[in-house]
């Protein structure tokens, strides 16, 4: 199993510019999450989904776009990039019955 | 909604025992979960409780009081590939009924030889 993959590993945006972060898992999980990690900060939860076309906000959705239309996908869009969303993106997934989140290697997001 | 907090360093020594307490708020609760992160890299489990009480894993344990809304994680036999960040983490009961996971802002051990 290759456990969750992130798609890009790093990525530079200029103001404005949109791009979606793509996240897999092979573990056939219902539920997945997307965080955002400051530097010296906590995760925090951005969207998740309990199953496919399923989602629901997180703490900080603003700004933030998902869809779930397979158990293994669930991409992240970025409308209209901003300076505030310069962070690194982690996206994890969990069996419904255990409390253990599998999470990606994350994205590192520079918006300029 | 949910808050934890959590020292923001701690260092010890080789061979030492470390605790790293959490405490929490939470509307709901679903269990205390703690996740370990080096430098740069993904978030990986620790440990969970759901119920008041110690949990052992090898060198790591984790301890909650629900009463309290306290928790801790204690290393033992520190060795220096365990400097990294700790963190904490709940679900508890978001505004829309679902519970949802809030991690604290995390603890950063250095261990000196």
């Amino acid at each position: 199993n290759a456990g969750v993959t992130q798609t890009p590993k790093f990525r530079i945006l200029k103001i404005g510019q949109s791009m979606t972060l793509q996240c897999t898992q092979d573990m056939n999980h219902n539920y997945m999450y997307w965080y955002r990690q400051d530097p010296g900060m906590g995760l925090k939860l951005i969207y998740y989904s309990v199953g496919a076309g399923i989602t629901d906000k997180g703490e900080v959705p603003n700004g933030y776009n998902v869809s779930r239309s397979t158990t293994e996908d669930f991409p992240l869009r970025l409308e209209l990039a901003a300076p505030s969303q310069t962070s690194v993106y982690f996206c994890a997934s969990r069996e419904s019955t255990q409390e253990t989140q599998y999470f990606g290697p994350g994205t590192r997001l520079l918006v300029l | 909604g949910q808050s934890l907090e959590q020292p923001s360093e701690v260092t010890a020594v080789e061979g030492a025992i470390v605790q790293i307490n959490c405490t929490y708020q939470t509307s709901g609760f679903y269990g205390l979960s703690w996740y370990q992160q080096h430098d740069g890299g993904a978030p990986t489990f620790l440990s969970y409780n759901a119920l008041d009480g110690l949990e052992e894993t090898g060198r790591f344990s984790s301890f909650l009081s629900r009463s309290d809304s306290y928790g801790y994680l204690l290393l033992q036999e520190l060795q220096m590939k365990d400097s990294a960040s700790y963190f904490c983490a709940v679900r508890g009961k978001a505004s829309g009924g679902s519970y949802i996971p809030t991690f604290g802002r995390g603890t950063s051990l250095i261990v000196h030889p």
